[in-house]
């Protein structure tokens, strides 16, 4: 069975420093990666999935992410935050099956400090 | 481009009674999930259906617990009799038939908050 961990409850940064959110999954064979970001209350945003190819993707709001398999690894990251960018952040894995499910992590609070 | 809509966005109900969540998946789909998300937590699979089955579940889909396809472009969510600890968040998804080794991507609607009183 597929898992997620995102070790990081809750991550602060000041507006216009970096910031990197980090992932780990298991999954036996080919994982399907992905990054969402909630607002409160609100639905979940798809920023970027990576499916296969190219080990770094981009995403939408300037956000990126680095797929790396030796490390069970898809980390995001973002060069300048934005204040507009404090929300819940959660990676999932997706199975290659055709009904298959997908798994989130617990998620990742991220506070903008101005 | 093509939506996953869910109504209504909020749904307050009393405890014991039922609810009945409604999704429109994307058109061409075939594939059809529900996941829940219980404030500040995370998202959780419930159930995938295809083809008028259920395909998985989890064990929070017990026996309160019922979707159906009641037509051709609905997929509902009821929820028998209502606890407390059913308020959440419910999140529908579709996605469609995928050629042999190809992932399957989930498209997620907006969600359906429901209170349990």
């Amino acid at each position: 069975a597929q898992s997620v961990t995102q070790p990081d409850i809750h991550i602060t940064v000041s507006e216009g420093a970096s910031l990197e959110l980090r992932c780990n999954y298991s999954y036996g064979a080919t994982p399907y990666l992905f990054w969402y970001v909630q607002s409160p209350g609100q639905g979940l945003q798809l920023l970027l999935k990576y499916f296969s190819g190219d080990t770094l993707v981009q995403g939408i709001k300037g956000f990126e992410a680095e797929f790396k398999r030796s490390q069970s690894s898809f980390n995001l990251r973002k060069p300048s935050v934005h204040w507009s960018d404090a929300a819940e952040y959660f990676c999932a894995v997706g199975t290659n099956t055709n009904a298959g499910k997908s798994t989130f992590g617990d998620g990742t609070t991220l506070t903008v400090k101005p | 481009e093509p939506e996953v809509t869910q109504t209504p966005s909020h749904q307050v109900t009393q405890m014991g009674q039922e609810v009945i969540l409604r999704c429109v998946p994307i058109s061409n789909h075939l594939y059809f999930y529900w996941y829940r998300q219980i404030l500040g937590q995370k998202v959780e699979f419930l159930v995938s259906f295809y083809n008028n089955e259920i395909s998985e579940k989890s064990e929070i889909f017990d026996d309160q617990f019922s979707v159906e396809r009641p037509d051709g472009s609905n997929f509902t969510l009821k929820i028998r009799s209502t606890k407390l600890e059913d308020s959440a968040m419910y999140f529908c998804a579709s996605s469609e038939v995928a050629t042999s080794g190809a992932y399957n991507e989930q498209f997620f609607g907006p969600g359906t908050r429901l209170t349990v009183l």
